[in-house]
């Protein structure tokens, strides 16, 4: 069985541009969660999608993020514009039942550097 | 608010010598509790949970973790360290409305030869 997958691995962009991160959760997962990792500090959730709803998006730091998942498969996460401390890794992870006791499964993830 | 402590930054051990990683938490109502690993330049990875039952939970690579109510921890523990299990180690607990993990600030393990 393929794990959640992310990409790219790694992206360097310049303050003002735009990123975007794609995640594709284990297949048959409806839960996908996006968290972050910033200057090495705690890793951080940012929302939760139960399939393509977003059930809970109260970690996302403002509107200069935007995740979607359309058709509840894979889920995308912009950032528009990029600031400096933005840098950091960003998660995805997933799970197949909305239930505190089902294991999230996490991603690589993507180490994003803003200059 | 539920939490999660890891008092230690850093761990070091000699290789074959037991280890443990400690982790203490807050929560309201039952704690479901996780550890993670992350090795070097890769993702996240499950080790094991405790949902409930039996208070020592045994999870992947030789690891295994006891859940303490009395104390509020979960301390992660290995009898026979390798230094393949040099990585950096995070406790977490599912927040009661399923949807976040809380995650530790990580405790980065280093496993001497």
């Amino acid at each position: 069985e393929a794990g959640v997958t992310q990409f790219p691995s790694h992206s360097v962009i310049e303050k003002g541009q735009t990123v975007t991160l794609r995640c594709d959760p284990i297949s048959g997962h409806d839960n996908l969660y996006w968290y972050r990792r910033v200057m090495g500090k705690e890793i951080k959730f940012l929302l939760h999608f139960v399939k393509e709803s977003k059930q809970d998006e109260s970690g996302m730091p403002n509107n200069r993020f935007l995740a979607e998942r359309t058709g509840g498969t894979y889920s995308t996460l912009k950032v528009q514009p990029a600031e400096l401390e933005d840098s950091g890794v960003y998660f995805c992870a997933s799970s197949q039942r909305r239930d505190p006791t089902d294991t999230q499964y996490f991603g690589p993830g993507t180490r994003l550097t803003v200059l | 608010a539920q939490s999660v402590a890891q008092p230690e930054d850093q761990v070091n051990v000699a290789e074959g010598n037991p280890l443990t990683v400690k982790c203490t938490y807050s929560v309201s109502g039952n704690p479901y509790l996780f550890w993670y690993v992350q090795y070097p330049n890769r993702g996240l990875q499950f080790l094991l949970k405790y949902i409930t039952g039996d208070n020592l939970v045994k999870g992947s690579y030789g690891f295994e973790a006891e859940f303490n109510k009395s104390q509020t921890s979960f301390h992660l523990k290995k009898p026979s360290a390798l230094v393949s299990d040099s990585a950096l180690y995070f406790c977490a607990v599912r927040d009661f409305s399923a949807s976040k993990i809380i995650f530790g600030s990580g405790t980065r393990l280093s496993i001497r030869p």
